[in-house]
């Protein structure tokens, strides 16, 4: 099944703040995150796992939330660089590939 | 660069039409997985391979096929295609079967641009 995230669309001024949402109807174990820019490869950023730490990648931050089956990514303080689209990921089968969401898409101005 | 290479960058193609797509893993990666990318699909899982044997399939169509060599380079074969076939293909490695959490970090190829006409 398919993750959920919200918003689909964020923009920002250079040095706000974000949260992206990433939610599932079926158990959670753990989660990926990737940066996309247009037209290039996804980047990994971080996996967060389920009763693990938060997780940060430079100014980038993400948790778990059990209850809610339920990651969230921070971005603090945005940069220019951060604009793009921003995925989750679930594992479609323990050990296998990554179901992703629709994608967040990030635009960050100065 | 993640280290995983895919050929060709672009490909334009006629309805109907056979191609094949390359993907050549990270050094020491024995998973290869397929993704397909379209504007109103987003990322689609198609199939992954482990050490040249079929592990998962997602969402491929019958008309798409694939396998891993020995060598552990993979190839995605689309025939009979059509316009909607039109998207970008990524390729993605991982070293092991499964990380903590289910699933191992996978790292993506520059993907493949193809263009059904």
């Amino acid at each position: 099944q398919q993750p959920v995230q919200s918003p689909q669309a964020v923009i920002l001024r250079e040095g706000e703040d974000a949260v992206i949402n990433c939610s599932s109807s079926k158990a959670l174990y753990s989660v990926h995150w990737y940066r996309q820019k247009h037209g290039e490869a996804p980047v990994f950023l971080m996996i967060l796992l389920k009763g693990g730490e938060q997780m940060r990648h430079e100014k980038i931050s993400a948790s778990f939330n059990e209850k809610k089956q339920q990651s969230s990514l921070y971005l603090t303080a945005s940069q220019l660089s951060y604009s793009g689209t921003y995925f989750c990921g679930i594992p479609y089968q323990a050990g296998t590939a990554l179901i992703f969401g629709k994608g967040t898409t990030l635009s960050v101005s100065s | 660069d993640s280290g995983v290479t895919q050929t060709p960058k672009h490909l334009i193609t006629a309805t109907g039409q056979r191609v094949t797509l390359r993907c050549s893993p990270r050094s020491g990666d024995l998973s290869v997985y397929w993704y397909q990318q379209s504007l109103d699909q987003g990322l689609q899982f198609l199939i992954q391979y482990y050490n040249g044997e079929e592990r998962a399939k997602g969402n491929i169509l019958e008309r798409f096929s694939a396998q891993q060599f020995p060598d552990l380079h993979s190839e995605l074969n689309l025939s009979s295609l059509e316009l909607g076939d039109s998207a970008l293909y990524f390729c993605a490695s991982s070293s092991e079967l499964a990380g903590p959490g289910g699933a191992d970090t996978q790292y993506f190829g520059p993907g493949t641009r193809l263009t059904v006409l």
